[in-house]
């Protein structure tokens, strides 16, 4: 079955330094996608960052990057240089291809505390 | 682009009473998902739909959910009767799925429904 595994219920980060948030995952599926969602206190989910299970280099975004491991089934997303608004609720999450192929699984998320 | 639309966006009911959510996915995207968010359970999958078919119904909670998707623009989640422990975030999103599995096909989320029951 799949899973998302986040450990790390709480990190905190100094202003400008860099942070890593790990997620773990298992599947069967060879083919899947990894994603990285967002939520500050606001509520809403914004997406930042995806990474396919075939892709050979790991994806960045401007900031954030994702450390794709796939022998250690880790997808761990790293901000660089992190700001204030950067404090928020961060989900890891997987999609492959158990029933069609859309449905996606999330973590419980880690809370990200940015300190000035 | 107005994004995933989803009204209300607070509601307080009593116990019993029937509760409808409605979701309007971004034009064009073919997959439609709701996910309730509780401190306890964390996002939850409850249903998903590709081209308004659903296509697993596996996390719908009991017989007291219930969605539709008449078409490709519009969606409910609907509850009856309701009860406390049905007081949740519901967030609807959506997702253009023709790419396959190697493809970015992220999901968009509305800005939720927070439900509280009385």
């Amino acid at each position: 079955a799949q899973k998302i595994t986040q450990t790390q219920p709480g990190m905190f980060v100094q202003e400008k330094e860099a942070v890593t948030l790990d997620c773990t995952y298992d599947t069967s599926d060879q083919s899947y996608g990894l994603f990285w969602y967002k939520q500050p206190s606001s509520g809403e989910m914004i997406f930042l960052i995806y990474q396919g299970s075939y892709d050979e280099q790991n994806a960045t975004e401007g900031r954030y990057s994702l450390n794709f491991q796939k022998a250690r089934k880790s997808a761990n997303l790293v901000i660089s240089a992190s700001q204030l608004g950067d404090s928020a609720m961060y989900f890891c999450a997987m999609r492959d291809r158990n029933t069609g192929g859309f449905k996606t699984i999330f973590g419980a998320g880690t809370r990200l505390f940015v300190k000035a | 682009d107005a994004g995933v639309i989803q009204s209300p966006r607070h509601e307080v009911t009593e116990m019993g009473q029937e509760v409808t959510l409605r979701c309007k996915p971004i034009s064009g995207h073919n997959s439609l998902f709701w996910y309730r968010q509780t401190m306890m359970r964390g996002l939850e999958l409850l249903i998903y739909f590709n081209n308004n078919v659903p296509i697993d119904d596996s996390g719908m909670p009991e017989d007291r959910f219930s969605a539709k998707m008449p078409n490709a623009s519009f969606s409910t989640l609907k509850i009856q009767p309701s009860e406390p422990r049905d007081s949740a975030v519901y967030f609807c999103a959506s997702s253009l799925v023709g790419r396959g599995l190697a493809g970015n096909n992220e999901q968009f989320f509305g800005p939720g429904t927070r439900l509280t029951v009385l």
